[in-house]
């Protein structure tokens, strides 16, 4: 099945720091990744939509440049946290869209990305 | 109203029951519906893709209804293993992009 690899999957980093995260379609060419944090005991809240050569579409309330995405390839998005802070402590998760035509096609995530600031 | 809801449980059920869950959307327009598994301080896992006709695999059978908008997933003879949270995503092609329910947390008791 589809794979999608996600690194480094923990980060323990002082306050002011800033943390870049990778998600690696390994098997297919992912024109769509996702970027979603997940706080203890919460459901996915989905952050932003990364498109491949283009700008990332992010939602409601997510700051643009704390969160950097890149999108450089039909392989590889990065997610950039910037100047992290405690509050950022969470749970990433980056998933990825195959470039079938089909209208079901799932998603699938990454290991995740713990991320723990001091 | 939320998008996408389902409720967070937890079901407590011996091993062997039956068990369903349903989660409800509320876009009409949504198009594509899956089903997926999180095990605590995992990433999710998708289970199955939910076809319009009704879909099984194995022990588990996912269905659509789109008149009332909701999906559900049927989980026979219970293992222990189930225990997990099973969460909902309706992906609208419009919005490009997917939408998650809070998911509902199973544990499977011996």
């Amino acid at each position: 099945g589809a794979v999608v690899s996600q690194h480094p999957s923990w980060v323990i980093c002082k306050s002011g720091t800033s943390v870049k995260i990778e998600c690696r379609s390994l098997d297919f060419q992912a024109t769509t990744m996702f970027w979603y944090r997940q706080f203890p005991k919460q459901s996915l809240m989905l952050m932003a939509t990364s498109n491949e050569g283009s700008k990332a579409t992010y939602e409601q309330g997510v700051e643009k440049d704390k969160f950097l995405i890149n999108h450089a390839s039909l392989t590889l998005s990065t997610l950039t946290v910037t100047s992290a802070h405690p509050e950022d402590s969470s749970f990433y998760i980056c998933s990825a869209r195959g470039s079938g035509r089909t209208s079901n096609q799932p998603q699938h995530f990454g290991d995740g990305t713990r991320l723990s600031i001091l | 109203r939320k998008e996408v809801e389902q409720d967070p449980g937890p079901f407590n059920v011996p091993e062997g029951a039956t068990v369903a869950f349903n989660c409800t959307y509320s876009n009409s327009a949504s198009q594509s519906f899956f089903w997926y598994r999180q095990d605590c301080r995992k990433e999710p896992k998708l289970l199955m893709s939910v076809y319009s006709s009704g879909n099984e695999d194995g022990r588990f059978t996912a269905q659509l209804n789109r008149a009332s908008q909701y999906i559900s997933l049927l989980i026979r003879d219970s293992k222990l293993s189930d225990s997990a949270t099973y969460l909902c995503a309706v992906y609208t092609s419009g919005t490009y992009k997917y939408i998650f329910g809070t998911g509902t947390r199973l544990k499977v008791l011996a």
